[in-house]
This record gives structure tokens, sequence and C-alpha cells, in this order.
């Protein structure tokens, strides 16, 4: 059973980079068939899917176009975490920030959204 | 990437049916198999009800169901329980490697 727990700082200054960290318990981050998915919620935006990585021989990444141009996903196989990098924030991206298995767009495999991780709310205020 | 649109808000009695609508396009909910469905109760993070558009993952109730016509998904919940008061998301893939959910609709049990 997969166990997603993730950690970070709960505020951010505005103009500077949101950190998360998802560690993962279950299964492996490289796993050939898994993809490991961020997405965020809050009043004004809902739910809204940030982007996607996964591993097939090499790691790949998809993002939403609307935060592409600043943020990264990145996984470390050692620690077997999972990674949400975003820089430049304001107080919109303000959310409960959730790391989630799943996003592969494959019939018959993790191409839903479970388990979420805890959440982490983020407020990004001076 | 729009957002997918549902009611704002749904409501029905015990025992009775509900149908939440999820209207997407062409390029999401119309070209793809792939509508899945959470339920968020105050306070916890989404539980997926439905995948691939009228899939239940285990341990998940008969009651619900799913269904696709066209660019508009449906999730149905039958013989309504008030353990089934929460919001409830769809999702449909969109091409591209993206993933696009709707706003989110809140379902009432009188």
């Amino acid at each position: 059973q997969v166990q997603l727990q993730q950690s970070g700082p709960g505020l951010v200054k505005p103009s500077q980079t949101l950190s998360l960290t998802c560690a993962i318990s279950g299964d492996s981050v490289s796993s050939d068939s898994a993809a490991w998915s961020w997405i965020r919620q809050s009043p004004w935006r809902g739910l809204e899917w940030l982007g996607r990585t996964y591993y097939r021989s090499r790691w790949y990444n998809d993002y939403a176009t609307s935060v592409k141009s600043r943020i990264m996903i990145s996984a470390d196989t050692s620690k077997n975490h999972l990674s949400l990098q975003m820089n430049s924030v304001t107080p919109e991206d303000t959310a409960v920030y959730y790391c989630v298995l799943g996003g592969i767009a494959v019939a018959g495999t993790y191409n839903w959204f479970d388990p979420w991780g805890q959440g982490t709310l983020v407020t990004v205020s001076s | 990437q729009s957002a997918l649109t549902q009611p704002a808000s749904v409501s029905g009695s015990p025992g009775q049916s509900i149908t939440i609508s999820c209207t997407g396009t062409s390029s999401d909910v119309g070209s793809y198999n792939l509508v899945s469905w959470y339920q968020q109760h105050p306070g916890k993070a989404p539980k997926v009800m439905i995948y691939e558009g009228n899939k239940r993952p285990s341990g998940v109730s008969n009651r619900f169901s799913g269904s696709k016509s066209g660019n508009t998904a449906s999730l149905t919940i039958s013989g309504l329980q008030a353990e089934d008061e929460a919001d409830y998301y769809c999702c449909s893939y969109a091409g591209g490697g993206t993933w696009v959910f709707g706003g989110g609709t809140k379902l009432t049990v009188l």
C-alpha cells in the first residue's frame, strides 16, 4: 500500500521559491508503471493539476501551462522522494499542495489520482 | 487547459438518486475515456470513486456509477446516504501529458 508523506514550509515570501518534498513508501519513485503528480487546491482555483514525473528508462516531466515557466518536479531515487519547486510565487499560489500517485494516460493503469499525501498548506505572504 | 464545468451544487433526499455533470471539450472529455471522479469530505484529501469513466476501484460502493456522452461525463449516486454529503470533482486527461479538473460540486443530502 503506497503512502505519501509530505514536508516543507508552510509560509513563503512573495517572489521566493516554494519547495516541498514527498516521501514515498510502498512503491518506488522510479517504478516503470507509475507516475507521480503534484496537485494543489485553493478556494479560488479549486483543484489544479500542476505536473507529473515518471520513469520509463529515463525521466519524463509534464507541466500545466499555467505554471510551466515556474515549476520543476524531480525525483530522488536514493531517498525515494518526490520534490516540487515553484519559483516567483505570488499570493495567488497560496493553496494546499498534494503529492499524488497517478497521472498516466494509459487505460488500465494509474490514470487516476490515488493515494494522496496529507496535503501541505502553503501561504504566500510577506 | 480550462477547467471542466460542473454545477456548483446539487441536493437530494436519502434514498434518492442524483447526477452530477462534468462538461469539457472535444480536446479533453470528448477525446479520451480517462475521466475520473473524486469525493472530498471537509479537511480530507480527495478519494477516487470512478476511473476510466465508469470503473469503480475496489471498496467503492456500487451506488456510484459513471458515464459519458460526447463532451459531458456524469456521476450518478443512487440510494443517497448521509455519508455521501461531500464535494465531488471530475478530472479528465487533456492531451499533451496534462490533466484538468472540474470546479467541484457540493452535494447536500437533505
